[in-house]
């Protein structure tokens, strides 16, 4: 099946270190979402990547979409506490379906 | 602009009853979709609809009936509640399924 696997599940940090998330995918995706989800909250669009070998860039939080086209991170320099929250990618594939991965979880330390 | 608006926000259940969840958009969105979270597993589509008139299944269809008979209106439809079904359900929308999907509020539903 078409299946998107997320690593870490939960990320706890010190305020200020940086935080990386992995997405992979089973098959060839037509592009990746990335999205927050607050506590308590929905999941809120952050950024989508098309292109083979995408860098974005939104202030603190780097996206990367891999030349292949199956893989993804999301990177956030010096972390603050407004940056908790669950991350999820999320893999659009030919077909028209929204895989999401499970998620990784960032708990900030002040 | 309400965006996707979900009701209920909370509900319990009997095992065996039957209800609606309703999910409505305003924003003239082909692309909607159903989804499940549970803890640890991310969001799982349950179903979706690429249209009017379409629908279709996704990762966990089992257990759920959804019709798209106006583009606003989706509404997902639990015949027999079961335990294994208690869990955050989300609707969202999206233009054509591979752009920003705007996601409802939630709907905590329990099962008991």
């Amino acid at each position: 099946g078409q299946q998107v696997m997320q690593i870490p599940q939960y990320q706890h940090v010190q305020e200020g270190e940086d935080f990386t998330t992995y997405c992979n995918s089973s098959t060839t995706l037509s592009n990746i979402q990335w999205y927050k989800q607050r506590p308590g909250g929905h999941p809120v669009f952050l950024i989508q990547l098309v292109k083979s070998g995408e860098v974005k860039k939104q202030k603190r939080l780097t996206f990367q979409f891999g030349e292949a086209k199956k893989n993804s991170s999301l990177h956030i320099t010096a972390t603050q506490t407004t940056d908790v929250g669950t991350y999820f990618c999320a893999g659009i594939h030919n077909n028209n379906d929204m895989r999401f991965g499970a998620g990784t979880r960032l708990t900030v330390k002040p | 602009n309400a965006g996707v608006t979900q009701t209920p926000k909370f509900q319990v259940l009997k095992t065996g009853q039957s209800m609606t969840l309703q999910c409505a958009q305003d924003m003239n969105h082909e692309y909607m979709s159903w989804y499940r979270q549970d803890p640890g597993m991310g969001l799982r589509l349950i179903h979706y609809s690429v249209g009017a008139g379409i629908t279709d299944q996704g990762e966990v269809p089992n257990g759920y009936n959804v019709s798209r008979s106006t583009t606003e209106d989706f509404p997902l439809r639990l015949l027999s509640a079961a335990p294994s079904q208690t869990s955050v359900y989300f609707c969202a929308s999206s233009y054509n399924g591979h752009t920003e999907a705007f996601f409802g509020q939630g709907t905590r539903l329990t099962v008991v």
